[in-house]
């Protein structure tokens, strides 16, 4: 079946460092990805996808490559702030059961961002 | 635009004790509707989905159960609740066939 496999955290960091939370996969078919982030005490918010080989997702200084030759799609940020503390979560949507998807989560790596 | 709510967002209740968590989303019809639950240090693990109302399907076998009575109201119900069963609980909404799920705030469930 298919599986997400990410960094164990926790990350701890100091503010304007450069992040990597590295992610790789397992899938029966071509699927695409996801970061999502879950801020303390919240649901998870979807930060960033891509949807095929070598498709780059970004947004809030947050970017991910799709990497079908090394089943990776790994997180970074040139430089993390306090407010970018939280649990990051890969994710990968695979078609199940018909025209229905189903996302398969890693574990989470908490990060924390010091001042 | 589409929202999602659940509610309560916070639960404390013995153990042997009924249980009924309520999610709704606005603003979409005949979205995918998830529940997952999320326990202490742990990832998330699907436990239901309905495609439709009345049309649930379980991934994991449980005391728990859900129901999809109304297009966009998703409900997780437990006749007699278990310590195990505390945890963070999530509800999600996806269009049908899109791939992208978006997540409610959770509910915090501490069984004792």
């Amino acid at each position: 079946g298919d599986s997400v496999t990410q960094m164990e955290g926790p990350v701890t960091l100091s503010e304007e460092a450069f992040l990597t939370i590295n992610c790789t996969y397992t899938a029966t078919g071509y699927p695409s990805l996801f970061w999502y982030v879950q801020y303390p005490g919240e649901g998870l918010q979807l930060l960033l996808k891509a949807t095929k080989a070598d498709d780059k997702g970004s947004n809030k200084g947050f970017e991910a490559t799709y990497r079908k030759e090394t089943t990776s799609f790994h997180l970074e940020k040139g430089s993390v702030q306090v407010s970018d503390s939280a649990v990051y979560f890969c994710a990968l949507s695979d078609r199940w059961g018909g025209s229905n998807y189903k996302l398969t989560f890693g574990k989470g790596t908490l990060l924390t961002v010091n001042p | 635009s589409q929202t999602i709510h659940q509610w309560p967002a916070t639960l404390v209740q013995p153990v042997g004790s009924p249980l009924s968590l309520e999610c709704t989303v606005e603003g979409t019809s005949n979205p995918n509707l998830y529940w997952y639950r999320q326990a202490a240090g742990r990832g998330l693990q699907l436990l239901f989905y309905s495609v439709g109302i009345g049309q649930i399907s379980s991934e994991v076998p449980q005391n728990l159960s859900a129901s999809r009575p109304q297009d966009r109201q998703f409900i997780l119900s437990s006749k007699k609740l278990l310590l195990s069963d505390s945890g963070f609980y999530l509800c999600a909404w996806e269009l049908a066939a899109s791939y992208e799920q978006y997540f409610g705030p959770g509910t915090r469930l501490t069984v004792t």
